[in-house]
């Protein structure tokens, strides 16, 4: 059975730099039909889909973000990374990391496995 | 970017039918997959690609996607089913890709 657990460092101070792992078990990133990605849940804003990479190393971003992401793949380690930048409040919220892109319905397939999530607080 | 709107609160009595809907424009040329959202737990897909159930998801939840709005309806409530349920689909023609609505808080009364 597939699982994925995040991890991360609870709080962050804006405008520092959030750094999260998603660590891959019972299956192997190297994948190269699927999609890792993240998405982030807020009580304010619902899930919003963050970014996604592939095996292959390309990767997929959510404009809204502007230019504040950097996903990246470790095939040796069997995890994904995600880094936001100039953090402010408005990041507070529960980052999830998940697969997708299962099956020949490729990028249009659901995020069939996630992890648990992992609350990241941005304050001062 | 594609915006899929849902209501924010639906409430329905237990043994009651509950609809949700997700409207986006042209929202049935789309696949629709619908997410189950406890407080403290991660998303469930409840239904994927606009009708099906994945394995273990109770007959009580079913789908449809028609124009442009999708709904999920949910037979019989029950108090477990309390839950924020998002609607979902990968949008090409989006920078934003992956988009979800806004969800809807299903309250049982």
């Amino acid at each position: 059975q597939l699982q994925l657990e995040e991890s991360g460092p609870g709080q962050v101070q804006p405008p520092e730099t959030l750094s999260l792992t998603c660590t891959v078990s019972g299956g192997s990133v190297r994948s190269g039909v699927h999609f890792w990605g993240w998405i982030r849940h807020s009580p304010g804003r619902g899930l919003e889909w963050i970014a996604s990479i592939r095996s292959s190393g390309s990767t997929f971003y959510n404009p809204s973000l502007k230019g504040r992401l950097t996903i990246s793949i470790d095939t040796s380690r069997n995890q994904f990374s995600l880094e936001v930048t100039s953090l402010t409040a408005a990041d507070t919220g529960v980052y999830y990391c998940a697969r997708h892109g299962s099956g020949p319905a490729g990028r249009a397939a659901p995020f069939d496995y996630w992890g648990h999530g992992t609350l990241v607080t941005v304050s001062s | 970017s594609y915006v899929l709107t849902q209501p924010l609160s639906v409430s329905v009595a237990p043994g009651e039918t509950a609809t949700l809907t997700c409207g986006g424009n042209d929202i049935e040329s789309k696949s629709v997959h619908w997410f189950q959202k406890k407080p403290g737990q991660a998303p469930v897909l409840v239904i994927h690609y606009d009708t099906d159930r994945p394995s273990g998801i109770p007959e009580r939840f079913s789908a449809s996607n028609s124009g442009d709005t999708a709904t999920l309806t949910i037979n019989r409530v029950e108090a477990g089913d309390e839950a924020d349920y998002f609607c979902q689909v990968w949008d090409p023609e989006s920078d934003h890709l992956w988009v979800f609505g806004g969800g809807t808080y299903l309250t049982v009364l």
